[in-house]
This record gives C-alpha cells, sequence and structure tokens, in this order.
C-alpha cells in the first residue's frame, strides 16, 4: 500500500489478556517506530527498529511491552498480561534511514482494557 | 528530559479568523521543529518542518516559527476555515542513534475548532 497500515484498528481486551498490534510500513522503510498516545495527550515514543535491529527500547514503560520486527518489515507490538493504563493508540510510523528522514504515520490502533 | 509544552489546550474561533498556537520546548539542541495535524481517529499528518537553522517555514495559509535560543515555536493560521478543525501537534526531534534516526518529542496538543 501507499501508506502505513496498522491492524486492528480498534481492540477490545479484558484486563490480563495478551494483545498484538500490527504494522506495515512502507515498502523500502528502514526505520520502524511505535508511540502511545494516551487520550488527550501527544503520542510518546516506545520503541524504534533499524530492519529488524531493536536499536532503542527506552520509551516501554514495563517488561510486559515486547516488540518485535522478524525480518525488517512488519513489525508486532505485543502487551502481555494488560492493564488499564494500557488502553491508549498505539501509532506505528516508518522512515527512510536518517535523521532528516520524515516519519510517516498509520492511523493507529484503539486499545481499551476492561 | 525534553519536555514540550502547547498553549492554548483549546481555541474555538469563528471562521475567518487569524489564530496563533504556540509551542515550547526545554531543550535547545534540536535537529528540527514539526507541527503535525491529527483528525479524530486518524494518524499524524506533518503540515510544516523546519530546521534548526532556519527561522521560519511557509505553506499556504500556514506559517510557522522557530527560535531556538528562547526554545518557541509559533504556528499561524491565516483566513481560519471549518475544515482546519483538528489537533495539532508541535513535535521535536532530537537525536538518538547518531545520524541514522531521531526522537520526535510531543506536546499535548491544541484542538481548534473553527466553527461558521
Amino acid at each position: 500500500g501507499a501508506g502505513v497500515s496498522q491492524s486492528p484498528r480498534y481492540k477490545v481486551a479484558k484486563r490480563g489478556q495478551d494483545v498484538a498490534l500490527r504494522c506495515d510500513p512502507i515498502s523500502g522503510h528502514v526505520s520502524l517506530f511505535w508511540y502511545q498516545q494516551a487520550l488527550g495527550q501527544g503520542p510518546e515514543f516506545l520503541t524504534y527498529f533499524q530492519n529488524e535491529a531493536q536499536l532503542d527500547k527506552s520509551g516501554l514503560p514495563s517488561d510486559r511491552f515486547f516488540a518485535e520486527r522478524p525480518e525488517g518489515s512488519v513489525s508486532t507490538l505485543k502487551i502481555q498480561r494488560t492493564q488499564q493504563e494500557d488502553s491508549a493508540v498505539y501509532l506505528c510510523a516508518s522512515s527512510l534511514l536518517g535523521v532528516s528522514q520524515p516519519q510517516h504515520f498509520g492511523d493507529g490502533t484503539r486499545l481499551s482494557i476492561l | 528530559k525534553q519536555e514540550v509544552t502547547q498553549i492554548p489546550a483549546a481555541l474555538s474561533v469563528p471562521e475567518g479568523e487569524n489564530l496563533v498556537l504556540n509551542c515550547s520546548f526545554t531543550d535547545s539542541a534540536i535537529y528540527n521543529l514539526q507541527w503535525f495535524r491529527q483528525d479524530p481517529g486518524k494518524g499524524l499528518t506533518s503540515l510544516l518542518l523546519i530546521q534548526s537553522s532556519q527561522r521560519e517555514q511557509t505553506s499556504g495559509r500556514l506559517n510557522a516559527s522557530l527560535d531556538k535560543s528562547s526554545g518557541r515555536s509559533t504556528l499561524y493560521i491565516a483566513a481560519s476555515q471549518p475544515g482546519d478543525s483538528a489537533t495539532y501537534l508541535c513535535a521535536d526531534l532530537a537525536w538518538a542513534g547518531g545520524t541514522s534516526y531521531g526522537k520526535l518529542t510531543f506536546g499535548q496538543g491544541t484542538i481548534l475548532t473553527v466553527h461558521p
């Protein structure tokens, strides 16, 4: 596709369940970012991949959060034993390599934990 | 830790009015400053990007300025229209991994409503 694609668009889970969120970056984009956006707030950085390597996971809030990009394309953000404070919109962005390259954002996955 | 603050949190104006959104950041060692638009249920659309060596950028009715020394940026919207209604986010980009990537730090956004 032409843009960053995220699925599902909406996810409702019960507290304690595991969830997996998917991101399909723009073809050829080496860099991939995950952000978490709480209601009424700006996005916050979670983690960064360069191809399949996870170079920065400093923003992951706890060890319940895990991200992977095994073949350097599609990425999955997994949250184990979900808690209510995990409710947020999770945004994925991709870019070409280089700090000057603009990040292109997907429409996000809205996660609600009951 | 870099912090980005946006004022006001919300703004409601009549159509046709000129308006200014404010953004301040604590660390002046940034690579660039961006303004994004976010519509409900959607991702982010980049509006303007100002490199750290620049003072302003213009696109149509939008003008963004950057003053690194004071840690401030403003987004000026001329002749506002109902279609401009959205959340506007500013974000600065700081070096994180040498030349390979940078981290965006966002403000909390300004919710703009332009009524007919």
